[in-house]
């Protein structure tokens, strides 16, 4: 079956750790890959996209993720997170031929002094 | 800000109520779509417009209904409304043929 998985429900890493958060998708075709950001209260945000190409991609507020076809994974990372990276984070997909997007579990991130 | 906005911001009412949410898009933007969060579902589909047409229908209740405006502004009406429906109701627009969504501030919806 077609699916986006996030196995990580929550982590927590301290301050100025790095930080890898996974996501795996299940589809025939390479599907084209989000991930956003939902801080508390708010809407979700959108860190960074892959459609083709270099499969290492920079996003906004010091993330990057990178896409390996053969582990079908799109893992976001960042090498020291801050007190404000704290928020629930979410792998979406739109598959091919498709305009919606179709959302991970999420994983909450929490951060320690 | 993503452009993108939604009211009201919070919403509280009875069972078996109707409301409607409201949706703005980005300027531009043709395409309008909506999307249920709930703690046990997570983030759902709901339903897209495209210029005023409906596009694709996800999970959508038959108690819920949408529609797109001339001016691309979009409505979600929920009716005979039950407890299960609290939940929080994000609109997103995109521009044509980009997959690249923009998300509201939601409304969140509570059902007493």
């Amino acid at each position: 079956a077609q699916s986006v998985t996030q196995p990580d429900i929550h982590i927590t890493v301290s301050e100025g750790a790095s930080l890898e958060l996974r996501c795996n998708y299940s589809y025939g075709a390479t599907p084209y890959l989000f991930w956003y950001v939902q801080s508390p209260g708010q809407g979700l945000q959108l860190l960074l996209k892959y459609f083709s190409g270099d499969t290492l991609v920079q996003g906004i507020k010091g993330f990057e993720a990178e896409f390996k076809r053969s582990q079908s994974s799109f893992n976001l990372r960042k090498p020291s997170v801050h007190w404000s990276d704290a928020a629930e984070y979410f792998c979406a997909v739109v598959p091919f031929g498709n305009e919606k997007l179709t959302f991970g579990t999420g994983t909450r991130l929490t951060i320690i002094p | 800000d993503s452009g993108v906005t939604q009211t009201p911001k919070h919403l509280i009412t009875a069972t078996g109520q109707r409301v409607t949410l409201r949706c703005s898009p980005r300027s531009g933007d043709l395409s309008v779509y909506w999307y249920q969060q709930s703690l046990d579902q997570g983030l759902q589909f709901l339903i897209q417009y495209y210029n005023g047409e409906e596009r694709a229908k996800g999970n959508i209740l038959e108690r819920f209904s949408a529609q797109q405006f001339p001016d691309l502004h979009s409505e979600l009406n929920l009716s005979s409304l039950e407890l299960g429906d609290s939940a929080l109701y994000f609109c997103a627009s995109s521009a044509l043929g980009n997959t690249e969504a923009f998300f509201g501030q939601g409304t969140r919806l509570t059902v007493v």
